[in-house]
């Protein structure tokens, strides 16, 4: 079964708004999660670390007030999208890492966002 | 240096017939390349993964192929099914073993297995 899991799946909402998307790791503690984009056809683009009690780590171009993670306990991250835009439309994807489990990536079942 | 060049961008197979994806990569200090397999609208899940110590590694019909000096690795998927019609991602990234490594994916390619 699904050991990283997203809520919600899809989520429509209008410009100017934010939206908050969770990320739970359901049988282990993470202390780190990652949050990526992905545009339709195209590969996913990791936007920011993000570090349980502590600040988020963000990539080259991502605006880190647009984009605001919050990772308050070991099995929660979320991403919120300030005032969000069409442009934002995307796919919200986040992964963790099992302790002592070496490499392996676990992914959420992504979130559709939707601004209109 | 950071990039993961993958192709194809998409492929056609005939079912029972092999699908090979290939991928490059520059930074020699990338240890773990794993593949993950996605289907619409899901995240990926991974799929088969090879460290740089090994040449090879197969689990059931899908099989890395490492070539260290030449920085390539390619995934071949043997009597392809309908049922793998999927993107498919390589990626790559330095520290196995470690809860913080950031993996860079390749672009991506998109299989269609024909019935």
């Amino acid at each position: 079964g699904a050991v990283v899991s997203q809520h919600p799946s899809w989520v429509i909402c209008k410009s100017g708004t934010s939206v908050k998307i969770e990320c739970r790791s359901l049988d282990f503690q993470a202390t780190t999660m990652f949050w990526y984009r992905q545009f339709p056809k195209q590969s996913l683009m990791l936007m920011a670390t993000s570090n349980e009690g502590s600040k988020a780590t963000y990539e080259q171009g991502v605006e880190k007030d647009k984009f605001l993670i919050n990772h308050a306990s070991l099995t929660l991250s979320t991403l919120t999208v300030t005032s969000a835009h069409p442009e934002d439309s995307s796919f919200y994807i986040c992964s963790a890492h099992r302790p002592g489990g070496g490499s392996e990536a676990f992914f959420g079942q992504g979130t559709r966002l939707t601004v209109v | 240096q950071q990039q993961v060049k993958q192709s194809p961008q998409s492929l056609i197979v005939q079912k029972g017939g092999i699908s090979i994806i290939n991928c490059a990569y520059e930074n020699t200090a990338f240890d773990y390349f794993p593949w993950y397999q996605q289907f619409p609208g899901k995240g990926p899940a991974l799929l088969i993964a090879i460290r740089p110590d090994v040449s090879e590694k197969k689990e059931g019909r899908f099989t890395i192929s490492f070539n260290k000096s030449a920085k390539q690795f390619s995934l071949h998927i043997m009597d392809s099914q309908p049922g793998d019609s999927a993107t498919y991602f390589c990626a790559a990234s330095i520290g196995y073993g470690g809860a913080t490594n950031k993996l860079i994916f390749g672009t991506g390619t998109l299989l269609a297995v024909q019935p």
